[in-house]
C-alpha cells in the first residue's frame, strides 16, 4: 500500500523557536495533503489542507501565520510551527491523497510528537 | 456544524466477545465514511463505505453504512487482545475531500 513518512518522529524545542515537520509520500504523488493535530485522548482535528502549488486552506481557528504550510512538490509538504509555545505541544499527523485516482482514501503518516518546553 | 459522533467512547471486553461500535454523522456534502484503527501512532485504514446496505468484510471485522439514518457500525467478532486500539470513524466531504473525525471508541480486549 501507499506509504507516507514524517520527519522528525518526535521533537523537543524551546518556547519561542520554530519547528519544521516534513510529510512525504514515498511511492505515489499526492496532489493534496492534510495536516491534523491530536491532543491526548482527543480525536484528530484537521488544521489545514495543502494543495501542491497553491496556498493552503486553513480551518477556522487555525492561525495561518503561526502554522506555515508549504506544498512545493507532489511528494512533499511541510508544516512549520513558528514561535512555538507549550500549548502547541501535540501530536501532528499528515495524510496524503493519491493524485489522479478515484479512491478517496487518505494515507496517514506515522505522526510527529512535538513537545515545547 | 459538521459532526461525527461515536459510541461508546470506551469499551472493555474479554477475548472471544463480539463488539459493535457505532458512528452517527451530520455532515454536509457527504461522500464516504471511513473506519480507522489507531494504536500508538497514526491511524491505519480499515474500511471505506459509500453505499447504503452493502457490508464490507475483512476477516473478523465488518462494517455497514445506512445513509438514510446517517450511521455506520463496525463489528468485530471473536475479539483478540491485538484488537485493543482506538477505532476512529471519519466522514469524507465532497470537493475538498476533507475528513471529519469522531472522537473514537477506545476498545480494550482483556485475555
Amino acid at each position: 500500500g501507499a506509504v507516507v513518512s514524517q520527519h522528525p518522529s518526535w521533537v523537543i524545542c524551546k518556547s519561542g523557536t520554530s519547528v519544521k515537520i516534513e510529510c512525504r509520500s514515498l511511492d505515489f504523488q499526492a496532489t493534496t495533503m492534510f495536516w491534523y493535530r491530536q491532543f491526548p485522548k482527543q480525536s484528530l482535528m484537521l488544521m489545514a489542507t495543502s494543495n501542491e502549488g497553491s496556498k493552503a486552506t486553513y480551518e477556522q481557528g487555525v492561525e495561518k501565520d503561526k502554522f506555515l504550510i508549504n506544498h512545493a512538490s507532489l511528494t512533499l509538504s511541510t508544516l512549520t510551527v513558528t514561535s512555538a509555545h507549550p500549548e502547541d505541544s501535540s501530536f501532528y499527523i499528515c495524510s496524503a491523497r493519491e493524485h489522479g485516482l478515484t479512491s478517496r482514501e487518505q494515507y496517514f503518516g506515522p505522526g510527529t510528537r512535538l513537545t515545547v518546553t | 456544524e459538521d459532526k461525527v459522533v461515536q459510541s461508546p467512547l470506551s469499551l472493555v471486553v474479554h477475548e472471544g466477545d463480539t463488539v459493535t461500535l457505532n458512528c452517527s454523522y451530520e455532515v454536509t456534502n457527504f461522500r464516504s465514511l471511513l473506519w480507522y484503527k489507531q494504536e500508538k501512532k497514526a491511524p491505519t485504514f480499515l474500511f471505506m463505505l459509500t453505499s447504503s446496505g452493502i457490508e464490507k468484510k475483512s476477516g473478523r471485522l465488518s462494517s455497514i453504512l445506512d445513509k438514510k439514518e446517517l450511521f455506520s457500525i463496525l463489528n468485530i467478532t471473536a475479539t483478540q487482545t491485538g484488537d485493543s486500539a482506538i477505532y476512529l470513524c471519519a466522514v469524507g466531504q465532497g470537493g475538498s475531500e476533507k475528513l471529519v473525525f469522531g472522537k473514537g471508541t477506545k476498545l480494550t480486549v482483556n485475555p
